[in-house]
């Protein structure tokens, strides 16, 4: 079983939904997270980084975590076409910090209709 | 600044052939790594740095080389390729902001296609 575990989706949805991303773990150790957003033929880019404890707001992106049932969850509200994009979840390699080495989920590919 | 270069962005090979991929980095970043990005398989470590003169393997090490002789460049050997390193790879370089935070930066992606 792969550390962190990711629906791949496709997930269509129109403008203005609140779309919800999960991903679940199994290394309780995990102290972060973070969430990438990819769009195609486009190398992944930092979306958003979050602590194991709580959630975290970054305009219209929640992240959230649940430690007790180890799992992570990515909200957009009013998504928009520009939103659509593979997100792809992530922990890092060693308790301590990634230092390079992280452990991807396989991504969800999102896609925003007007 | 370039950020994260790769070259090539597209290369075909026969079995059997071997070649180089190119990375570097303008950033001063410590960290360094190597990726694959497979349908259904999402990104899987090859390789990663945290310096200069060190490596490591990732999860998917087998068929690959990696050095790091300067900050700046990580350079991915495929020594004799396989139709099953057809995907697309991803160099990222990362810097550790304390308290566990860091952040990767990754490249434009190079697209291997192995006949």
């Amino acid at each position: 079983q792969k550390e962190v575990e990711q629906d791949p989706g496709p997930l269509s949805v129109p403008e203005g939904a609140i779309v919800s991303l999960n991903c679940t773990y199994s290394n309780s150790a995990f102290q972060y997270f973070m969430w990438y957003r990819q769009y195609s033929r486009k190398g992944p880019e930092l979306l958003m980084y979050t602590y194991s404890s709580g959630n975290k707001e970054d305009g219209r992106f929640t992240a959230q975590v649940d430690k007790s049932s180890k799992y992570i969850s990515l909200f957009i509200r009013d998504s928009q076409p520009s939103d659509s994009a593979t997100y792809l979840c992530a922990a890092p390699g060693w308790d301590g910090g990634s230092q390079g080495n992280l452990i991807f989920g396989k991504g969800t590919k999102l896609s925003v209709k007007p | 600044n370039a950020g994260v270069t790769q070259t090539p962005k597209f290369q075909v090979l026969k079995t059997g052939q071997s070649m180089t991929l190119q990375c570097a980095q303008d950033m001063n970043h410590e960290y360094m790594s190597w990726y694959r990005q497979d349908p259904g398989m999402g990104l899987r470590l090859i390789h990663y740095s945290v310096g200069a003169g060190i490596t490591d393997q990732g999860e998917v090490p087998n068929g690959y080389n990696v050095s790091r002789s300067t900050t700046e460049d990580f350079p991915l050997r495929l020594l004799s390729a396989a139709p099953s390193q057809t995907s697309v790879y991803f160099c990222a370089s990362s810097y550790s902001t304390g308290g566990g935070q860091e952040t990767q930066y990754f490249g434009p992606g190079t697209r291997l296609l192995v006949l």
